[in-house]
């Protein structure tokens, strides 16, 4: 368990409006990710940051931000919610390593619902 | 082009059976092919993960056959239990040498093992 957390677990929201996931880790993991799942699409990338500061777009990051002002807390905003970004979001960190890849370490999720 | 093609989309196997699980990439860079395990409710969990440099790697009842060749690697479940039901997602990544895991999930199979 990398010990992370999202909030919140359920969200109903309306077109239009600002929405905001939080992801918390306690394992001062290096990498974070936000990945979107869908049906049929599996889990699809849409913005992860490699360090503090320091984030960069994932397959899907239109009509999203994120930002991470501290190692442990990586946000994922929508700025006008669409009914598109109806989906489950999770949250995922990695720990740093140098070169190639490494296990990621998946939150419980967000399911986000907008009408 | 970045694609993880999986397939079946849904597979059912009787308790004892085997149960297997394939995907195809066309990226020759990737080079890390994890699969990962997703109960209801739950995020993904790493299951097994093999590199291109082995053609087989087996922990307990689970086995990732790698054909680079012909760019393909699969999933073998032997003596499948109902525990084993839950969503399979297989994966791949390139390694930037230095850079984050970007995993490119396959669009997941739901396996069902009934008693």
């Amino acid at each position: 368990d990398a010990g992370i957390t999202q909030s919140p677990r359920h969200k109903v929201t309306e077109t239009g409006t600002p929405v905001t996931l939080r992801c918390h880790q306690t394992e001062n993991h290096r990498y974070m990710y936000w990945y979107r799942q869908d049906p049929g699409h599996g889990l699809r990338l849409i913005h992860y940051s490699y360090g503090v500061k320091d984030t960069d777009k994932g397959e899907v990051s239109d009509g999203y931000s994120v930002s991470r002002s501290k190692t442990e807390d990586f946000l994922l905003t929508l700025e006008s919610a669409t009914s598109s970004q109806t989906s489950v979001y999770f949250c995922a960190a990695q720990a740093g390593t140098s070169g190639g890849a490494g296990e990621l370490f998946f939150g419980e999720g967000s399911r986000l619902t907008v009408l | 082009q970045q694609q993880v093609k999986q397939s079946p989309q849904s597979l059912i196997v009787q308790k004892g059976g085997i149960s297997i699980i394939n995907c195809a990439y066309e990226n020759t860079a990737f080079d890390y092919f994890p699969w990962y395990q997703q109960f209801p409710g739950k995020g993904p969990a790493l299951l097994i993960a093999i590199r291109p440099d082995v053609s087989e790697k087996k922990e307990g009842r689970f086995t990732i056959s790698f054909n680079k060749s012909a760019k393909q690697f699969s999933l073998h479940i032997m003596d499948s239990q109902p525990g084993d039901s839950a969503t399979y997602f297989c994966a791949a990544s390139p390694n930037y040498g230095g850079a984050t895991n970007k995993l490119i999930f396959g669009t997941g199979t739901l396996l069902a093992v009934q008693p």
